[in-house]
């Protein structure tokens, strides 16, 4: 147990709705990562928040949005969901302890599979 | 960009040693982690490194060596509940603006009696 958490654990949807999943942190960690997962393939960045604003972001077109709370959970909304959406979706905390460049160990929460059909 | 390496399967007895290897290139290293996932899981932490050298964590070690690019996962001792996916990742700040995490696509450990 990490103390991360992710909600719902399952989520169907059909191709062109919306979908929001939710993450909360590791209580003391101010830096939520959200990651993509395929079938078979290693996760794939998506974005970071820290302290509630963006820090980085993938190769994920603007569809792909998120927001941190002032609690430091987070949420992931996808827009106009297509097929290749379907994915386990994983949230990860951290603390970077103030410099948003430094980063102790990621940890990961149990994900949301989403399934678009 | 990134370019993170590593088997797609291996096949090792109960008891025995495996090494797992990764190779990787990337423009801003910050250190590599090794991150065991379960099927249908989450992965879970298993090492870090940022330095050259030998990591040793109870039957898990790691090993860097930057120069190379090259790191290797070892466990020792195995046993059936280490079949699973061991993940590297590289963890890189300057391509995105964040330091975030890249991860090759697993090496799938299967532990035989």
């Amino acid at each position: 147990e990490t103390g991360v958490t992710q909600s719902p654990t399952h989520l169907i949807k059909t191709r062109g709705q919306q979908v929001t999943l939710r993450c909360s942190s590791q209580s003391g960690h101010n830096t939520v990562s959200w990651y993509q997962q395929a079938l078979g393939q290693g996760p794939q960045f998506i974005f970071q928040y820290y302290r509630e604003e963006e820090n980085g972001r993938g190769n994920f077109p603007p569809r792909f949005s998120g927001l941190q709370f002032p609690n430091y959970s987070s949420e992931l909304n996808v827009n106009a969901l297509e097929l290749d959406d379907s994915a386990l979706y994983l949230c990860a905390s951290s603390n970077p302890g103030g410099d948003r460049r430094r980063q102790e160990t990621q940890y990961f929460g149990p994900g949301t599979r989403l399934l678009v059909l | 960009g990134q370019n993170i390496d590593q088997p797609t399967e291996m096949t090792a007895t109960e008891g025995a040693i495996v090494q797992i290897n990764c190779t990787y290139q990337t423009s801003g290293f910050n250190g590599l982690f090794w991150y065991q996932q379960h099927a249908g899981e989450a992965p879970t932490f298993l090492s870090y490194n940022v330095l050259d050298g030998l990591e040793e964590k109870g039957r898990f070690s790691s090993f860097l060596s930057r120069s190379k690019g090259y790191s290797y996962l070892l466990l020792k001792e195995l046993q059936m509940k280490d079949s699973a996916s061991y993940l590297c990742a590289v963890r890189d700040y300057i391509q995105t603006g964040a330091n975030n995490l890249f991860f090759g696509t697993g090496t799938r450990l299967t532990v035989i009696p």
